[in-house]
């Protein structure tokens, strides 16, 4: 089946210690997203990738990186500059091209920060 | 930043009622999305509605449009408990149509 798969769905750190988070889509799609979810806040862009080997930051991209090797792949690197990762990280991807906008998501890695 | 902010925060209403959430959004936008996220999971696109739209129907959906005061309003008609979820809208600036973000979301409980 098509879809989007994140992994791991549950992540323990130490703090200091960076962790990747995977995302990895079999749905044909060009652009690929990673968003944070705490609490209240919604959810908030970090990284986003329209075509392979290019990205661009999101709003609140310090302490992490990312990297888009392949069309089907983008990992998440939480490095320890990140104050508080501490959060639920969600993965997206859809179609290009200028009119198109539905996002199809992963089913979240959620981190927590020992 | 968060372009959308949706309104209210949480909802409860009585199961067969009506719900209705309400996103404003700051800039000018080629479309409006909305989703729903059930508890601890990811999201689910529900409808997309283009800035030159007014009003759009899916089933017991129907999302309204206005560009003159940046707003949107969805509505959940004959609510069910397994409407009971978060919802989302997300915009993208216009000519930004690939910087996707969201706003706070509303919580809907539905009581049985």
């Amino acid at each position: 089946d098509g879809g989007i798969t994140q992994s791991p769905k549950y992540l323990f750190r130490k703090e200091g210690q960076n962790v990747t988070l995977s995302c990895e889509q079999n749905l044909n799609h060009d652009a690929m997203y990673w968003y944070r979810q705490d609490p209240g806040q919604g959810l908030r862009l970090i990284y986003y990738s329209q075509i392979v080997n290019d990205f661009q930051k999101g709003d609140i991209a310090e302490g992490y990186s990312v990297s888009r090797e392949k069309k089907e792949s983008f990992p998440l690197t939480v490095t320890s500059a990140q104050k508080n990762p501490t959060a639920f990280y969600l993965c997206a991807s859809k179609t290009g091209g200028y009119w198109t906008g539905e996002l199809f998501f992963g089913e979240g890695s959620r981190l927590t920060v020992l | 930043s968060q372009q959308g902010e949706e309104d209210p925060q949480a909802l409860s209403i009585q199961e067969g009622e009506n719900a209705t959430m309400n996103c404003s959004y700051k800039t000018s936008i080629n479309n409006l999305q909305w989703y729903r996220q059930n508890s601890g999971r990811g999201l689910v696109h529900l409808i997309l509605i283009r800035s030159n739209e007014r009003e759009k129907h899916s089933g017991r959906l129907r999302v309204t449009l206005d560009t003159s005061k940046k707003s949107s309003s969805l509505l959940i008609t004959a609510s069910r408990a397994a409407d009971t979820a978060s919802y989302f809208c997300a915009t993208a600036e216009r000519n930004r149509d690939d910087k996707i973000i969201f706003g706070k979301g509303t919580r809907l409980h539905i009581l049985p």
